[in-house]
């Protein structure tokens, strides 16, 4: 069952800017995680949210959550033409071991 | 190096001839996925594993099967494919923590003709 939606499904910006993809899911979570897939490639985790934070950072990654929205921000700062790739959210149920459903990504160009 | 690793990449085969896409992991994961990739769809899970001779359904396993004799290895088994069955594969493994990072194989691309 699809829980993770992200929003847009589609962004295009230039190298510099940053980019904000958004991702809304249905029932209580565990935690949340972004993932990137270049062209055809397997998933990459970038990052996880665990229920009870409201922020995390790495590197020039910024995700958010806010479980009353039940709702996440991930946001690329600088961004370059080597971000261009998928995100994906994930997210690990709240009960029961953590198989993860994902979302069906957002498609990011970042144009030089 | 840590890794997942699916065989084959590509694969092009013909209605009704059984094949079997083998997935590995080096890492002594306890849990393993297989899912299916679809422009639009998004990730579809197919069957995962928690463990040896333990699996279980996902979203979408109709027409596949799985196996998981050893720890390592989890392969997907398409006794009959179908032309809906093509799409591009990932298998995907994770330790036995309710956190749930997920490693993921570089993807088998199957067309049934």
């Amino acid at each position: 069952s699809q829980q993770g939606e992200e929003d847009p499904q589609a962004l295009s910006i230039q190298e510099g800017e940053n980019a904000t993809m958004n991702c809304s899911y249905k029932t209580s979570i565990n935690n949340l995680q972004w993932y990137r897939q270049n062209s055809g490639r397997g998933l990459v985790h970038l990052i996880l949210i665990r229920s009870n934070e409201r922020e995390k950072h790495s590197g020039r990654l910024r995700v958010t959550l806010d479980t009353s929205k039940k709702s996440s921000s991930l946001l690329i700062t600088a961004s370059r033409a080597a971000d261009t790739a998928s995100y994906f959210c994930a997210t690990g149920p709240n009960s029961g071991y953590s198989t993860l459903t994902f979302g069906k990504g957002t498609m990011l160009l970042v144009s030089p | 190096e840590a890794q997942v690793t699916q065989n084959p990449r590509y694969l092009i085969t013909v209605t009704g001839k059984k094949l079997t896409v083998t997935c590995s992991q080096n890492m002594n994961h306890e849990y393993m996925s297989w899912y299916r990739q679809d422009p639009g769809l998004g990730l579809r899970q197919i069957y995962y594993s928690m463990n040896v001779e333990v699996t279980d359904k996902g979203d979408v396993p109709e027409g596949y099967k799985v196996s998981r004799k050893e720890k390592r290895n989890f392969p997907l088994i398409l006794e009959s494919p179908s032309p809906n069955q093509t799409s591009l594969y990932f298998c995907a493994s994770s330790p036995s923590d309710r956190v749930g990072i997920q490693y993921f194989g570089a993807g088998t691309r199957l067309s049934v003709l």
